[in-house]
């Protein structure tokens, strides 16, 4: 499949734990957020999205948080798979391209057997 | 399958080149966002189309262009190819010219390399 990003920070979890992956967001005006997963040769995927009148979301097996004071976003993933394995984005989305998302760099997350 | 549909799926050209990158939308998806992901840069947005009219603009190089067709099919087009175009290139779609909820539906990119 297609490597994306070979510098990306990378996060390894052993299948069945509980991984964290965060993101730092620059624009204190952005209002609307999503995580995307990006498997090997593929798009990126919507996995959960989050609004700043909220902290927290939760969906099946993820949760989103969001900490509008220092700008950040984490995506909590319960009981780790292997399917789980694949770079994950953070997404803003910004007026400054006619309300567009902007992306984070990326984390790539390994499940380990 | 997401139901956005890019062509070719991998393309090899020369530097100096020019090449068209295709996209279809989910079928009722008035918008198309193109977008370009390479190893130091990350996903950068280049251009959005709603309904067959420019709606933004990005981080697109003058070298680069699009269009949107009556029938909502997008373009691509890339021209004096240089080494640093080779990359990735999604094509996203949503309803509404703004992503009001989540976000967009991406294709699974076409793979650019310039030689």
């Amino acid at each position: 499949g297609e490597s994306v990003g070979l510098h990306l920070p990378t996060l390894s979890v052993q299948e069945g734990d509980n991984s964290i992956i965060n993101c730092a967001y620059s624009n204190s005006a952005s209002d609307y957020f999503i995580w995307y997963k990006q498997e090997s040769g593929k798009g990126p995927q919507f996995i959960i999205d989050i609004r700043s009148n909220m902290d927290k979301r939760q969906g099946q097996r993820v949760t989103v948080l969001l900490n509008k004071t220092v700008k950040h976003l984490s995506l909590q993933i319960a009981a780790t798979q292997p399917g789980d394995s694949a770079v994950y984005f953070c997404a803003e989305l910004r007026d400054n391209y006619g309300q567009n998302f902007v992306f984070g760099p990326g984390t790539r997350l390994s499940v380990l057997p | 399958d997401s139901g956005v549909t890019q062509t070719p799926k991998h393309l090899i050209t020369a530097t100096g080149q020019r090449v068209t990158l295709r996209c279809s939308p989910r079928s009722g998806d008035l918008s198309v966002y193109w977008y370009q992901q390479s190893l130091d840069q990350g996903l950068q947005f280049l251009i959005q189309y709603y309904n067959g009219e420019e709606r933004a603009k990005g981080n697109i190089l003058e070298r680069f262009s699009a269009q949107q067709f009556p029938d909502l099919h997008s373009e691509l087009n890339l021209s004096s190819l240089e080494l640093g175009d080779s990359a990735l290139y999604f094509c996203a779609s949503s309803v509404a010219p703004e992503p009001v909820s989540e976000g967009y539906t991406f294709g699974s990119g076409t793979r650019l390399t310039v030689v």
